[in-house]
């Protein structure tokens, strides 16, 4: 079956970048998008950008333009979200998610990795 | 962008009760096909969200028949037929329509 799996947790410094991976199996990886969110302390989801798998390309949401970086490596059927200039408000747990495929629609989530940012 | 407000905040329900949750876009949802570009995903606590209605009224596999979603253009509604303890946890509509994709607020479901 479909899954994800993302790497582990992440502690970084103010200013600091970071690079969450997320493996996909049980699918044929360039034929879906793969979607990245966030979810800070207590609060709701955020969407952030997403990628085609097959061709690399890329949209972001403008709150995060410049900082958000999302690639692929279609070899290891993994999808990579790197978030430069790390703040506190950064802390959060950040999923990655595949496309339906025929609408922007997640039936799949990756378990989330948790990235903490602390002086 | 498209601004997604639920209500309410939370939502203490009994089990065999019925249950609604509201949720309302700042522009239609719409798309040229037809469609409504409305999901809603239950987020069980310290898991990641499910998917539980896709399209506006859509169940995804695997979703009791409890779970229906209602609506078009701007107002939406999850509606549980029967609330069960398992259906615990915080409902979100998303819109899909254009991006960036926006969440409403969340509405936390509780048992009495």
């Amino acid at each position: 079956q479909v899954q994800f799996m993302q790497s582990g947790a992440e502690v970084k410094k103010p200013g600091a970048s970071v690079k969450v991976s997320c493996k996909a199996s049980g699918y044929t990886f360039t034929n879906y998008a793969v979607h990245w969110g966030r979810q800070a302390p207590g609060q709701g989801l955020e969407w952030m950008g997403w990628i085609n798998t097959a061709t690399g390309y890329t949209e972001y949401s403008q709150k995060f333009q410049g900082r958000v970086t999302i690639t692929r490596d279609t070899s290891a059927n993994t999808a990579y979200m790197e978030l430069s200039s790390l703040t506190s408000e950064d802390t959060a747990v950040y999923f990655c998610a595949k496309d339906s495929g025929v609408g922007w629609y997640f039936l799949s989530w990756g378990q989330g990795t948790l990235v903490t940012v602390s002086s | 962008e498209i601004v997604m407000t639920q209500s309410p905040l939370s939502l203490p329900v009994t089990p065999g009760e019925p249950a609604s949750i509201s949720c309302r876009s700042s522009q239609s949802l719409v798309h040229s096909d037809g469609n409504n570009y409305l999901d809603w995903y239950l987020q069980k606590p310290g898991q990641s969200p499910q998917l539980l209605i896709y399209l506006a009224s859509n169940r995804a596999p695997g979703v009791p028949d409890r779970f229906s979603g209602s609506g078009s253009g701007t107002d939406f509604t999850l509606k549980i037929s029967r609330v069960e303890a398992d259906d615990v946890g915080v409902y979100y509509c998303m819109q899909g329509l254009q991006t960036p994709l926006t969440f409403g607020g969340g509405t936390k479901v509780e048992i009495k």
